[in-house]
């Protein structure tokens, strides 16, 4: 069936940039999307691309997407210590379905 | 309220016995989502609702997990003869189901711990 892999964990420094890498098997995806879990709380859409497109930026957020290799990034800039959390990647596999398949998420901790 | 909500917050049981873990959608999203999240598991997709379709029950581990949406609104995971492995955050999501980019919605989600 249909995979999303992430790596587990990720540490970085406050102020440097983050990269968080995803990597899915299913060839027709149509949009990919990134989820941010806080501590003890539900998860919160931060940004997607939908799937003809390369990149997408977002204030301090950038998303690329290399179709061909499957892989979508989320970069974070200036990393905060508040973007001290749980990332999720989702791939939603057809127009037909809103169904998404989650990543296994990548704990993001920045330190001072 | 504006959110998706579920109760109860925490849950602890006895293995063997049932429970029944609630989500209240946001008003008027016709899609609802069930996840299941373990400690080092990522999030596992259960069961998901779209409207008056056969609900999409693929992700159910066993027969003991069941679930209904009444009316379309409301929706209750039920989890019977419960095994110390069922231990997980329960997430409940929603989604206004009408294409495009489609958001979920995320619950704060029920702790259940089997022991």
């Amino acid at each position: 069936g249909e995979d999303v892999e992430q790596s587990l964990f990720l540490s970085v420094r406050e102020g440097d940039s983050s990269v968080i890498n995803c990597t899915y098997t299913d060839s027709s995806s149509t949009y990919l999307y990134w989820y941010k879990q806080e501590p003890g709380a539900g998860l919160q859409l931060l940004t997607y691309i939908f799937s003809n497109m390369d990149m997408k930026q977002d204030q301090r957020l950038t998303v690329l997407l290399n179709k061909k290799d499957k892989h979508l990034s989320l970069r974070i800039a200036d990393t905060q210590t508040g973007d001290s959390a749980i990332y999720f990647c989702a791939d939603r596999l057809s127009y037909n379905t809103d169904k998404l398949i989650f990543g296994t998420g990548t704990r993001l901790q920045v330190f001072p | 309220g504006a959110g998706v909500s579920q109760s109860p917050s925490n849950k602890v049981t006895e293995k063997g016995k049932d429970v029944e873990l609630r989500c209240d959608p946001i008003s008027g999203h016709t899609a609802l989502y069930w996840y299941r999240q373990s400690l080092g598991q990522g999030l596992e997709f259960l069961i998901y609702f779209q409207g008056n379709s056969a609900p999409d029950k693929s992700g159910l581990p066993s027969d003991r997990f069941s679930a209904e949406r009444t009316g379309g609104s409301v929706s209750t995971l039920t989890i019977q003869r419960t095994q110390q492995e069922d231990s997980a955050v329960y997430l409940c999501a929603s989604s206004a189901g009408l294409g495009g980019v489609d958001t979920q919605y995320f619950g704060p989600g029920t702790r259940l711990t089997v022991l």
